[in-house]
């Protein structure tokens, strides 16, 4: 499979604290996006970052990419209930005409 | 949000009888794409469409066939339903070709089960 895989797949964190997720690839990508999906919905694209771009930031979102690493991370700074969803990692692969999703971190946000 | 609607949003089938999905988009976007999610298997791409009559198939494409006959819309059938394709079914389009220049819009989904 070409998916990227996620870490932790849940995690569980108090309003107001940060979190942190992680996706690993495996392959040469153009970029790489971060989507989210509330329970029973569609998902919703976050924020992208290109292969030549290492940090990205969008309101309470900090994204980074390391392609020496074939890694990247989402921050949630200062948390909240409403940030309780699934988030999914999508690669962008060289040469590939679609993209590939990971299998997704589920976060908790407890008020 | 992009006007993008499945239909249906829920439904059951029986083992063997054909099922079609319908993707409609009043955005224009040239691009559009019929992913499956299941548990622990994140979201899979089943068929693409780069335009009107133009697909092309995922990495689960097998039991799946697509149509495309005018940009709004984007049908998913499955000829003789098995419970194997018990899932959710996502739509989503984009500006781009899917290469990762673009973000995807995602519809609501369409549940599936197949008994």
């Amino acid at each position: 499979s070409q998916q990227g895989e996620e870490d932790p797949q849940a995690l569980s964190i108090q309003e107001g604290e940060n979190a942190t997720m992680n996706c690993s690839y495996k392959t040469s990508i153009n970029n790489l996006q971060w989507y989210r999906q509330n329970s029973g919905r569609g998902l919703v694209h976050l924020i992208l970052i290109r292969s030549n771009e290492r940090e990205k930031h969008s309101g309470r979102l900090r994204v980074t990419l390391d392609t020496s690493k074939k890694s990247s991370s989402l921050l949630i700074t200062a948390s909240r209930a409403a940030d309780t969803a699934s988030y999914f990692c999508a690669t962008g692969e060289t040469g590939a005409n679609n993209l590939f999703f990971g299998t997704g971190t589920r976060l908790t946000v407890i008020p | 949000d992009a006007g993008i609607t499945q239909s249906p949003r829920h439904k059951v089938t029986e083992t063997g009888t054909p099922v079609t999905l319908r993707c409609h988009q009043t955005e224009n976007h040239r691009y559009m794409y019929w992913y499956r999610q299941d548990p622990g298997h994140g979201l899979r791409l089943i068929h693409y469409s780069y335009g009107v009559k133009d697909t092309d198939k995922g990495e689960v494409s097998d039991g799946y066939s697509v149509s495309r006959s005018k940009t709004e819309d984007f049908l998913l059938t499955l000829e003789s339903a098995t419970s194997s394709q018990t899932s959710v079914y996502f739509c989503a389009i984009s500006e781009s070709n899917g290469d990762g220049t673009g973000e995807l819009f995602f519809g609501e989904g369409s549940r599936l089960t197949v008994l």
